[in-house]
């Protein structure tokens, strides 16, 4: 089946204690992302990768970081977490096509909660 | 900037009701429009992606509008049911990220 997984799905946690988020897909797509979304504020992107080795920072990337070494993985990493990294977290990826990212459905993961005390 | 709103932000309606769904962008210049489905703290899933070359699409009892001209797309449900309560949010391509509404949560009463 074809699908982008997250783990884990939940995860509490403290100030400061290093921790990664995985996402992983089976579709074989060049271009994944990572989203996070908050009340209010709604869907805001964090990094995305083009492809392996390939990655940029999106809108909000303060304090998280990113490696794409493996075509199906791309990480998220909060070396040292706070309070106000608390959040749903979603990773997505697509096919990118011709290079453009806008051409094709972006498949979501089923998201990661994420609470830093 | 790219700009997506989503107007209602909350819809309640009677089961069998059809629902009427309206997102607006401010850049008309877009490769497509997604709609996704959110069930409360899950995942989004795709319900339909709508070229920037075709009006409209179709799956099921869904059915989506595209007018690039106007910036604006529209979700129709038909014959709503209970289970279809969720947030619905709309998304264009922007740079190399997807600029998402802020949602319509849709309630439908049995």
């Amino acid at each position: 089946e074809a699908q982008v997984t997250q783990n884990p799905r939940y995860l509490i946690t403290v100030t400061g204690k290093k921790l990664t988020v995985t996402c992983s897909q089976n579709m074989n797509h060049e271009y994944m992302s990572w989203y996070r979304q908050d009340p209010g504020l709604g869907l805001r992107q964090i990094y995305y990768s083009m492809n392996v080795e390939v990655t940029d920072k999106g809108d909000v990337p303060e304090g998280y970081k990113v490696s794409r070494k493996e075509k199906r993985n791309f990480p998220l990493i909060l070396e040292s977490p706070s309070p106000n990294q608390t959040s749903l977290y979603f990773c997505a990826s697509s096919p990118n096509r011709g290079g453009a990212v806008g051409t094709d459905t972006q498949y979501f993961g089923p998201g990661t909660r994420l609470t830093v005390l | 900037k790219q700009e997506v709103t989503q107007i209602p932000a909350a819809l309640s309606v009677p089961e069998g009701e059809n629902l009427v769904l309206n997102c607006s962008f401010t850049d008309s210049a877009i490769y497509n429009l997604q709609w996704f489905r959110q069930d409360p703290g899950k995942g989004l899933t795709s319900l339909l992606l709508i070229q920037s070359s075709q009006r409209e699409q179709t799956s099921g009892r869904l059915n989506a509008s595209l007018d690039k001209s106007s910036g604006r797309s529209t979700l129709y449900i038909a014959a709503s049911q209970p289970g279809d309560s969720a947030t619905y949010l709309c998304a264009v391509p922007n740079d190399y990220k997807l600029s998402f509404g802020a949602g319509t949560t849709v309630t439908v009463r049995a």
